[in-house]
C-alpha cells in the first residue's frame, strides 16, 4: 500500500525551543517528492517545507528544516525556535507521479502541534 | 490577490438537498483538485481535473459529481446529500510541470 504514516496524533513544545515531527511512507517510485503542510485552526493549508526525493540535501526553510532519509523513507521536520503562531495541525504528504498523468498527494494523518508559552 | 478561492466557505443544509461549491483559481494552473478532509482530519483525493479533463476519481459516491468548465474553475457538485457527507471539502491546483499543489480555505459542508 502507498502509505504516508505520522505517528505522533500530538506534540508538544515549548515556546523557544525545538520540536521533531516524523513521517513515514512507503512507495515503490524512484522519484517523487515530499511535502509538510500546516493547517491552523483557520483551516487554510500552508506549504512549509517541500523535498524532492532525487536531492540528498535537506531542504531548509527558515526555522523549518527536513530529516531526509531515504532508504529508511522517513521525512521528519523540525521546527527550531518555536513560536505560538506554528502551533497547528502538520501534514506530511507524498506526491504520487504514478500512474503517469494522475498526479496526487497522499497524506498522513496529521500531528497536533501545541505550542507552550 | 486570492490564489485560489471556494465559494462557499460554509454551507449547512438538510439530508436529501442537493448542492454545489464552486472554486476559482487565478494562478495560471492546468490541474485542479477536490480533496476532502473527514471529522478526523483525514484528507483524501476525490477527483482531479487536468485541461478540463478528468483524470483522477477515486472511489466516490456517484452522488458527487465534479465539472470543470474550464482550466481556471472545478465545480462540485452533491446529490442527495447525506449525514456522511459532512466534511471540510478543499479545492486545489496546480501546474502540470510542478508538484506543489496550492490549496483554497475550504468549504465545511454540514448535513443535518
Amino acid at each position: 500500500a502507498q502509505t504516508v504514516t505520522q505517528s505522533q496524533p500530538e506534540m508538544s513544545v515549548q515556546e523557544a525551543e525545538t520540536v521533531t515531527l516524523s513521517c513515514t511512507y512507503d512507495t515503490s517510485e524512484s522519484d517523487y517528492y515530499l511535502f509538510w503542510y500546516k493547517q491552523p485552526p483557520s483551516r487554510q493549508m500552508i506549504l512549509v517545507i517541500r523535498q524532492e526525493a532525487y536531492k540528498q540535501q535537506n531542504a531548509t526553510e527558515n526555522r523549518f528544516s527536513v530529516n531526509f532519509q531515504k532508504a529508511a523513507k522517513s521525512f521528519s521536520l523540525k521546527i527550531s525556535d518555536s513560536q505560538l503562531g506554528d502551533a497547528a495541525m502538520y501534514f506530511c504528504a507524498r506526491g504520487r507521479t504514478r500512474p503517469l498523468g494522475t498526479y496526487k498527494y497522499i497524506f498522513g494523518t496529521g500531528t497536533r502541534l501545541k505550542v507552550l508559552a | 490577490d486570492t490564489a485560489v478561492s471556494q465559494t462557499p466557505k460554509y454551507l449547512v443544509t438538510q439530508m436529501g438537498n442537493d448542492k454545489s461549491i464552486k472554486c476559482e483559481q487565478n494562478l495560471g494552473h492546468d490541474t485542479m483538485y477536490w480533496y476532502k478532509q473527514d471529522s478526523k482530519k483525514f484528507l483524501k483525493i476525490m477527483f482531479s481535473y487536468n485541461n478540463k479533463e478528468l483524470i483522477i476519481n477515486e472511489t466516490v459516491p456517484n452522488r458527487f459529481s465534479p465539472k470543470s468548465p474550464d482550466k481556471a474553475h472545478l465545480n462540485l457538485h452533491i446529490n442527495s446529500l447525506e449525514l456522511g457527507d459532512s466534511a471540510v471539502y478543499f479545492c486545489a491546483s496546480r501546474h502540470t510541470s510542478g508538484h506543489e499543489q496550492y490549496f483554497g480555505p475550504g468549504t465545511r459542508l454540514t448535513v443535518t
